[in-house]
């Protein structure tokens, strides 16, 4: 079983639609919650970044974190077709063994049709 | 402020040839990753370095790979005697402590 499970894709819907984007994991150890955004052939990109549980919105994005069921989620309302991208999430453990190693979900490719 | 800045963008090496791969973090972070991305999978980490040190290498092949970051310079991914298996996109990140990455473009490296 892998520590980080992601749904790949692909996923396509229509311009103005909400976007549900999901993540699982294993490892209780996980305290620092991410989301990246990959636009084709090029580097990952910082969205979101939570730790430990709860919400946090920033614009058109929202970022959930369920720590009891180890389940994320980020969510983008009102979709653009500027929003056509891979999003990875991507989490940390903490403690005094922490490197700051990110393990990355294998990354949903959303697109957004105008 | 440049982003992180990796060359080259493609480097294309027969099987057998060295790769050499090149990051230079952002200005005042000394905190370097690397990380490698197959065709279709998720970013691996590979390896985490600090200047001069080599903090964290769980995710390094064993043999013909290697990694540095010099008191002066960029850091430095080396592939000896590279395989088929070993095209993809590696990625470089630096930070100034553990976490809130920036990434740079990418290496794109194909064997022929």
């Amino acid at each position: 079983q892998k520590e980080v499970e992601q749904d790949p894709g692909p996923l396509s819907v229509p311009e103005g639609a909400i976007v549900s984007l999901n993540c699982t994991y294993s490892n209780s150890a996980f305290q620092y919650f991410m989301w990246y955004r990959q636009y084709s052939r090029k580097g990952p990109e910082l969205l979101m970044y939570t730790y430990s549980s709860g919400n946090k919105e920033d614009g058109r994005f929202t970022a959930q974190v369920d720590k009891s069921s180890k389940y994320i989620s980020l969510f983008i309302r009102d979709s653009q077709p500027s929003d056509s991208a891979t999003y990875l999430c991507a989490m940390s453990a903490r403690g005094s063994s922490n490197t700051g190693k990110l393990i990355f979900g294998q990354g949903t490719t959303l697109q957004v049709k105008p | 402020n440049a982003g992180v800045m990796q060359n080259p963008r493609h480097l294309v090496r027969r099987r057998g040839q060295e790769a050499r791969l090149r990051c230079s973090p952002m200005k005042g972070h000394s905190h370097v990753y690397w990380y490698r991305q197959l065709p279709e999978e998720g970013l691996k980490f590979m390896v985490y370095l600090q200047k001069e040190n080599i903090i964290d290498e769980s995710g390094m092949p064993k043999e013909r790979f290697s990694a540095e970051f010099p008191k002066e310079g960029p850091s430095i991914l080396r592939i000896q005697q590279v395989v088929r298996g070993d095209s993809a996109a590696y990625f470089c990140a630096s930070s100034r402590q553990g976490y809130g990455y920036t990434f740079g473009s990418g290496t794109r490296l194909t064997v022929v």
